[in-house]
């Protein structure tokens, strides 16, 4: 029974659409993350956020933003699509540094 | 700040014979240690982990993995492994201040 939920699993677009993939979780865990993952490759952290109101870039220079104005819901936004955004999103969370709990992913692609 | 290397990106084996998926890591605090495993089109689900305690974890689908300090390594095993075993695993590093660190991932894959 998965406790962090994100939607779609899969989106289409096309190229210049603005998109958001939204991401929560049931557990109260103040520390949110969004990895970008090409299939069968290394995750990348692109953002995190550490409690409301705070949300940092990650390793990865993405041009998507994030926002966190409750604790459960950490949505992610490109505001104009572009082919290169092709790829899997994964949003996690944790409590604290005992381990991360993995939404299923959004795959997303853009024509 | 820590980092995780795992030695092979991909390990293909047959069917019943024993896996090895190898991991190192380098870190100046105690850590945090874990085996994440990813099917395709599918998040990352938490395999097994080391927190304190016996160096020996295991899994409920028969994986194990062993902590050892002085070669700072985490190296999954399983003694036979299945089709269904097919998969990427991910070693993952943290402590309690710091944030996960993931190795790039190491390919199995299981033939018949």
């Amino acid at each position: 029974e998965a406790d962090i939920y994100q939607t779609p699993r899969y989106l289409v677009i096309g190229t210049g659409k603005k998109i958001t993939l939204e991401c929560s979780q049931t557990m109260g865990h103040d520390k949110m993350y969004w990895y970008q993952q090409d299939p069968g490759m290394e995750l990348h952290l692109i953002h995190y956020s550490y409690g409301v109101n705070s949300t940092e870039k990650g390793d990865l220079s993405s041009e998507s933003t994030v926002s966190r104005i409750r604790t459960e819901h950490f949505p992610l936004t490109l505001e104009s699509a572009r082919p290169s955004h092709t790829s899997q999103y994964l949003c996690a969370s944790t409590r604290t540094g005992r381990g991360y709990t993995f939404g299923s992913g959004t795959r997303l692609t853009v024509v | 700040a820590q980092s995780v290397t795992q030695l092979d990106s991909q390990v293909p084996v047959f069917e019943e014979a024993p896996v090895e998926l190898r991991c190192n890591y380098s870190s100046s605090v105690s850590v945090y240690l874990f085996w994440y495993v990813q099917y395709p089109n599918q998040g990352l689900q938490l395999l097994l982990k080391y927190l304190s305690g016996s160096t020996l974890v295991e899994s409920i689908n028969g994986f194990e993995a062993e902590f050892n300090k002085s070669q700072t390594s985490f190296h999954l095993r399983k003694p036979s492994v299945h089709i269904s075993d097919t998969a990427e695993y991910f070693c993952a590093v943290s402590d309690p201040n710091n944030d996960m660190r993931f190795g790039a991932g190491t390919r199995l894959t299981v033939k018949p």
